[in-house]
């Protein structure tokens, strides 16, 4: 099956600083990738949709500014939280298909905690 | 808003008994739905995509799908504690859009 790795499991920062996580496919070209955030108790939002060699495009009330995203290969993408604060804190989990799929495969999850 | 509902539970079930969740979807433009199960502290694992009206089965695994009444529903057979998880229904944003559209889960607690 299609592979998915995130990098790092998890991070503890400071607020105001920058973090940035990796999300990677393994054995197949991720045309498109997505950034998902959870918070506890509740279900996954989607923050961000990237293709390949594109812009992402960001779901409403996302700020682009805050959470970029580049994903500037077939097999990474990657998610910087710019200026951290506490209600940054959350599980970040990405996920990616190629052309061919119907389907998403998630990432393990990045679980972000800001002091 | 498109909106994906389900029943948060818990939904208890003993062991071998089979266990229903259920799910609901608003937009009509949706072509693809999928089962993920997830894990406390872990990412969500497809267990099935469906994406036409009638039942699919993957083992001890059916989903059933009905775009009519916009409803979708999972059956687990044969119920093992290690298929106590959250139950999330997603749904592909129609109209063009990309990504999922998630429910926030049923909480599926199955006793020995």
């Amino acid at each position: 099956g299609a592979v998915v790795s995130q990098h790092p499991s998890w991070v503890i920062c400071k607020s105001g600083t920058s973090v940035k996580i990796e999300c990677r496919s393994l054995d197949f070209q991720a045309t498109t990738m997505f950034w998902y955030r959870q918070f506890p108790k509740q279900s996954l939002m989607l923050m961000a949709t990237s293709n390949e060699g594109s812009k992402a495009t960001y779901e409403q009330g996302v700020e682009k500014d805050k959470f970029l995203i580049n994903h500037a290969s077939l097999t990474l993408s990657t998610l910087t939280v710019t200026s951290a604060h506490p209600e940054d804190s959350s599980f970040y989990i990405c996920s990616a298909r190629d052309f061919t799929m119907e389907t998403q495969y998630f990432g393990p999850g990045t679980r972000l905690l800001v002091l | 808003q498109k909106e994906v509902e389900q029943n948060s539970g818990p939904l208890s079930v003993p062991e071998g008994a089979i266990a229903s969740l259920n799910c609901t979807y608003s937009d009509r433009g949706s072509q693809s739905f999928f089962w993920y199960r997830q894990y406390s502290g872990k990412s969500p694992e497809l267990i099935m995509s469906i994406y036409s009206n009638g039942d699919k089965e993957d083992g001890r695994f059916t989903a059933q799908l009905n775009k009519a009444s916009q409803y979708v529903s999972l059956l687990i057979r044969d119920s093992q504690p290690s298929d106590s998880a959250t139950y999330l229904c997603a749904v592909n944003r129609g109209g063009g859009a990309d990504g999922l559209t998630f429910g926030k889960g049923t909480h599926l607690i199955i006793q020995p």
